[in-house]
């Protein structure tokens, strides 16, 4: 079985200023991905980044990167430089690689605000 | 090229009706997934397609939910009467890559809002 779980059911951040959103797992699969996804208001889920279970570095795409610390089961979403467009629930996802089961399983999610 | 479409986007019922819900995922595309995303929650998964068959349908919440995919492309999610409580917004999304440790990112749809009255 696997688990996700977003701690912070909201947070604050100003503009232009770095923001951590954090995610801790649970999963008995040997080999499995960690995917971070954006919902804004309009409902649509975007994907932001991936990170492979075994891969050494860290994950980044533009302003986003992925702290992964296997050894503690987090996998927390830095976005450096928010803008206000940031603003949406963000959601922390995982799936295993070996398992039947290709579908992504999802944590509660953390709405994000950026203030001017 | 197009992404995943959905139709309808909104869908309001009355208890006791059947509904259908269709999902149009990006062409080439094998696998096929449904989630279902309540009010504050993330999405739940229902039920996963490769190709023309249900391989994992673990996520039905009972029998009155569900999906196929007869030609191996579009999908249609089928509720028989429908409970207020199957109020969400369903969402699918597709995938190319279906197995092994390799990066196989699902592309989400704008989802359906289904109400139940």
């Amino acid at each position: 079985a696997q688990k996700i779980t977003q701690t912070q059911p909201g947070m604050f951040v100003q503009e232009k200023e770095a923001v951590t959103l954090d995610c801790t797992y649970d999963t008995s699969d040997p080999s499995y991905g960690l995917f971070w996804y954006k919902q804004p208001s309009s409902g649509e889920m975007i994907f932001l980044i991936y990170q492979g279970s075994y891969d050494q570095q860290n994950a980044t795409e533009g302003r986003y990167s992925l702290n992964f610390q296997k050894a503690r089961k987090s996998a927390n979403l830095v976005i450096s430089a928010s803008q206000l467009g940031d603003s949406a629930m963000y959601f922390c996802a995982m799936r295993g690689d070996f398992t039947g089961r290709r579908a992504l399983t999802f944590g509660s999610g953390t709405r994000l605000q950026v203030q001017p | 090229g197009a992404g995943v479409s959905q139709t309808p986007s909104n869908k309001v019922t009355e208890k006791g009706k059947y509904v259908e819900l269709r999902c149009d995922p990006i062409s080439g595309h094998t696998a096929l997934y449904w989630y279902r995303q309540s009010l504050g929650q993330g999405p739940e998964f229902l039920i996963y397609f490769q190709g023309t068959g249900a391989a994992d349908d673990s996520g039905l919440p009972n029998d009155r939910f569900f999906a196929v995919r007869p030609e191996g492309s579009v999908s249609t999610l089928k509720i028989q009467r429908t409970e207020r409580g199957d109020s969400a917004v369903y969402l699918c999304a597709s995938s190319s890559k279906t197995s092994g440790p390799s990066y196989n990112e699902q592309f989400f749809g704008p989802g359906t809002r289904l109400t139940v009255l």
